[in-house]
Order: C-alpha cells, then sequence, then structure tokens
C-alpha cells in the first residue's frame, strides 16, 4: 500500500540555522513527490515537485529537496531558516489519480 | 496566478443538517479534487472528479458525501445529514492533469458541526 512518512512530528530551529525536513514513502512505481507547506488558517501551498530528472529540486522560498530512491526518501532542506518559515509541512506521493500525504511536521522558528 | 476559490471560509452547521461547500478549481484545469484536514491530522483525499463523473473515492467518502460540478466553473461537495465528526477543514483542488502535474489548493472551508 501506498504511503508517506514524516517521522518529525514537531521541529524547532534557530533563525538563520539550517533545516532538513524528513519524508519516507512507500510506493511500488516511480513516484512523483511533493512537499507542501501550510501556514495557520491557510491552504497548502507547493513549495517543489519531483517526478523525473535531477535528484536535486529547487523550490520557492529557497528550499530544496533530494530524492533518493535507495533510501525512498524525499527530504526537504533549507540552508538558513526565516522566522516566516514557521508553518506545516507535508510531503505527498501522487500516486496518478490521488495524492497521499504525511502527517506533516510542525516547525517552529525562535529568534 | 490563477487560484483556486472556496466560499464560505467558515461554514457552521447543526447536526443532521445538509450542508454544501463550493470551489472554483482554476479555469484550465480538468481534475478537481476534495480533501479533509480533521484538527490536528493529516490531510486525507476524499475524492477525484474529471469529466463529470467521480473517477476515485476513499473510504470516508460514503453515500453522505456527493460532488458535483454543476456548471463550467463550480465543484460542491455535499455532505447530507452531517454527524459532529464531520467538523474539519476541507479542501479543494485542481490539477491540469494527473501524475506529475500539481495539485492546486483553496485555503479551505472550516466546517463547525454544532
Amino acid at each position: 500500500a501506498q504511503s508517506v512518512t514524516q517521522p518529525d512530528i514537531h521541529i524547532t530551529v534557530s533563525e538563520g540555522a539550517s533545516l532538513e525536513l524528513r519524508c519516507n514513502y512507500s510506493y511500488g512505481a516511480t513516484p512523483y513527490l511533493f512537499w507542501y507547506v501550510q501556514s495557520p488558517g491557510q491552504g497548502l501551498q507547493l513549495l517543489l515537485k519531483y517526478f523525473s530528472g535531477d535528484t536535486l529540486v529547487q523550490g520557492i522560498k529557497g528550499f530544496e529537496a533530494e530524492f533518493k530512491r535507495s533510501q525512498s526518501s524525499f527530504n526537504l532542506r533549507k540552508p538558513s531558516v526565516h522566522w516566516s518559515d514557521a508553518a506545516e509541512y507535508f510531503c505527498a506521493v501522487n500516486t496518478g489519480n490521488q495524492f497521499y500525504f504525511g502527517t506533516g511536521t510542525s516547525l517552529t522558528v525562535i529568534p | 496566478e490563477p487560484e483556486v476559490t472556496q466560499t464560505p471560509s467558515h461554514q457552521v452547521t447543526q447536526m443532521g443538517q445538509e450542508v454544501i461547500l463550493r470551489c472554483v478549481p482554476i479555469s484550465n484545469h480538468l481534475y478537481f479534487y476534495w480533501y479533509r484536514q480533521i484538527l490536528g491530522q493529516k490531510v486525507e483525499f476524499l475524492v477525484s472528479f474529471y469529466n463529470n463523473e467521480i473517477s476515485e473515492k476513499s473510504e470516508i467518502f460514503d453515500d453522505q458525501f456527493s460532488v458535483e460540478r454543476p456548471d463550467g466553473s463550480n465543484f460542491t461537495l455535499k455532505i447530507r445529514s452531517t454527524k459532529l465528526e464531520d467538523s474539519a477543514m476541507y479542501f479543494c483542488a485542481s490539477s491540469r492533469d494527473t501524475s506529475n502535474q500539481p495539485q492546486h489548493f483553496g485555503d479551505g472551508t472550516r466546517l463547525s458541526i454544532l
């Protein structure tokens, strides 16, 4: 069965520090992978996507993610976090008609 | 940039009543979706819709739910005889295609069942 796992429920980082949010997926075929961000009271905004080619993908707001097939992972990274990055982050896999979302990682940024 | 819009932003309904959540997908998109997010939980797929019919639905999407595209722009989710556990954020999304095309999400409708 398809699934997406985000092992970290909550992460706290200092502003300016680097960030890595983990995502592991379970899917038999080549996955189409996405990261979305959700600010409080708002909808889901696409950060970046991967479906083929270069395994390191760049997204908006300075985020990037690396697809590692051998580890079934698609971790999200940012070299220097800003206070405005505080939000909920969701990893998702698209199997065609349906998106499977992870449970999300809540990011807190401290001054 | 085109957006998916949802109305209302917040809906309060008495238990047992029917509610209709409305969405206007991006105009050149062909695939439409509804998702639910219960407070503090993950986003859950409800249903996908293409060519005026349901293409896939989850276990959550039982006979209590229905979707409709009543005209060329709106996409609605109807919940009949609402229950307390239907309280959640409901997100509409649309995409040009499936597979590698991202789904664009609306800001959601918060449904509160009293």
